[in-house]
């Protein structure tokens, strides 16, 4: 079973660019979430999709936004960037089922660096 | 103060030793807690998932989890110098929602 697909693993952009990063869930798994991985911040939530819905935001500025198709595949987009947005993005897909009684698998990530 | 502390380390110990790696959270919320290992230049590996309070074994791993305390910890034992990697604790509410809040991880050395 293949697990959670990130595009591209490393890019390197320059100021003021934007980025969009591509996340393939696992088959079968309907909620994807994205995260920023800093070595100051550490692991921080962006937002998570679920049937193409955004359910929850972190606390982020609006220059970061995400999508999900009806393929439960999912894009994040990073406008206007700052050398501060230089991270490894993470993405993670569940079941989500309403019990909640499921886990959370992460790709191997998306390395963006901003020169 | 964070949601969740967790010491960065570095923990060095010698191969074959009992690991102990702790967490400590402040919202009483929190109802599943897990346990992710991370290699360098990787993405995080989960290890280790239990909802609420009690002890979950998965070979040599032991998760606990304190509710009373809040207070989670995971033990590794016969350690081994694949082991070595960053171990991030993580939390979640009992909602449908799939947010993390995660732990800032604490990187461990094993030696040989």
């Amino acid at each position: 079973k293949a697990g959670v697909t990130q595009t591209p693993r490393y890019l390197i952009k320059t100021r003021g660019q934007q980025v969009t990063l591509s996340c393939s869930p696992i088959s079968g798994h309907r909620s994807v979430s994205w995260y920023q991985q800093t070595p100051g911040q550490g692991l921080q939530f962006l937002f998570e999709y679920f049937s193409e819905t955004q359910r929850n935001k972190g606390n982020f500025p609006g220059r970061f936004s995400g999508r999900q198709f009806s393929n439960s595949r999912s894009e994040m987009n990073v406008s206007t960037l700052e050398l501060g947005d230089s991270a490894l993005y993470l993405c993670a897909s569940s079941l989500a089922r309403i019990d909640s009684g499921n886990t959370i698998y992460f790709g191997e990530g998306s390395w963006l660096t901003v020169v | 103060q964070k949601e969740v502390e967790q010491d960065p380390g570095p923990l060095s110990v010698p191969e074959g030793a009992i690991v102990s790696l702790n967490c400590t959270y402040s919202n009483s919320a929190f109802q599943y807690f897990m346990w992710y290992r991370q290699y360098s230049r990787k993405g995080p590996e989960l290890l280790m998932y239990t909802y609420s309070s009690g002890n979950k074994e998965d070979g040599r791993f032991t998760a606990q989890v304190d509710k009373s305390s809040k207070y989670i910890s995971l033990f590794i034992r016969d350690s081994q110098p694949s082991d070595s990697a960053t171990y991030l604790c993580a939390m979640r509410r009992s909602t449908g929602f799939q947010k993390l809040v995660f732990g800032t991880g604490t990187r461990l050395l094993v030696s040989p």
